[in-house]
């Protein structure tokens, strides 16, 4: 089945600088790659999303990008606010699987004041 | 967006009794739901897969009989924790397929489980 390896699990930042996490992924049948961000106690929540038939995609301080032969997509947060302060996961899925989402093992990103 | 709630968002029980958790969507039907199990620090691990109508897909290693899935409208899908003990104390979260949307789901608020 899928396996979602994610880096690094911790990352600590100055506001206003960027922030890189990274993912591989090992099922080449994977076609849809979102990133969530959790805040302690909450559900997670969809901050952005690729499919396999494109390579960036931006949507103000966060892009993704990805990479179908090397099997990484990358997300990257710029300007940091405090607010961008969570755990962030990556996740792929293949849409023969009954849309299964497999998580990454999730990131902690902490932004400096 | 859609939204997805879950109830309650927290419960504490005894050990050796069954816990009932609610997923709901909420302006939309959903015809697939997940259940996820997250430990303290750890990421979302998926459960098993709810379709309405029809009986749950558990994941390799989830025991059916423990966590009883049931799944009777486009609405709602429950997870009852069966004979619960402590190695059950979790946060589960439910998830709903977005309708025509491939692959995309709608995460709900999350239930913490603590079994004394």
């Amino acid at each position: 089945g899928e396996n979602v390896e994610q880096h690094p699990s911790t990352l600590s930042v100055q506001e206003g600088d960027s922030a890189v996490i990274k993912c591989t992924y090992s099922d080449s049948a994977s076609n849809y790659f979102p990133w969530y961000k959790q805040e302690l106690g909450k559900g997670p929540q969809l901050i952005i999303d690729i499919r396999s038939n494109v390579g960036e995609k931006k949507d103000q301080r966060i892009a993704v990008t990805l990479n179908k032969t090397a099997k990484h997509f990358s997300l990257h947060i710029t300007e940091t606010q405090p607010e961008d302060s969570a755990v962030y996961f990556c996740a792929a899925s293949i849409s023969s699987s009954a849309s299964k989402i497999i998580f990454g093992s999730g990131t902690r990103l902490s932004i400096r004041p | 967006g859609a939204v997805v709630s879950q109830h309650p968002s927290w419960v504490i029980c005894k050990s050796g009794t069954s816990v009932k958790i609610e997923c709901r969507s909420l302006d939309f039907q959903a015809t697939t739901m997940f259940w996820y199990r997250q430990f303290p620090k750890q990421s979302l691990m998926l459960m098993a897969t709810s379709n309405e109508g029809s009986k749950a897909t558990y994941e390799q290693g989830v025991e059916k009989d423990k966590f009883l899935i049931n799944h009777a409208s486009l609405t709602l899908s429950t997870l009852t924790v069966t004979s619960a003990h402590p190695e059950d104390s979790s946060f589960y979260i439910c998830s709903a397929r977005v309708p025509q949307v491939a692959n995309e789901q709608f995460f709900g608020p999350g239930t913490r489980l603590t079994v004394l």
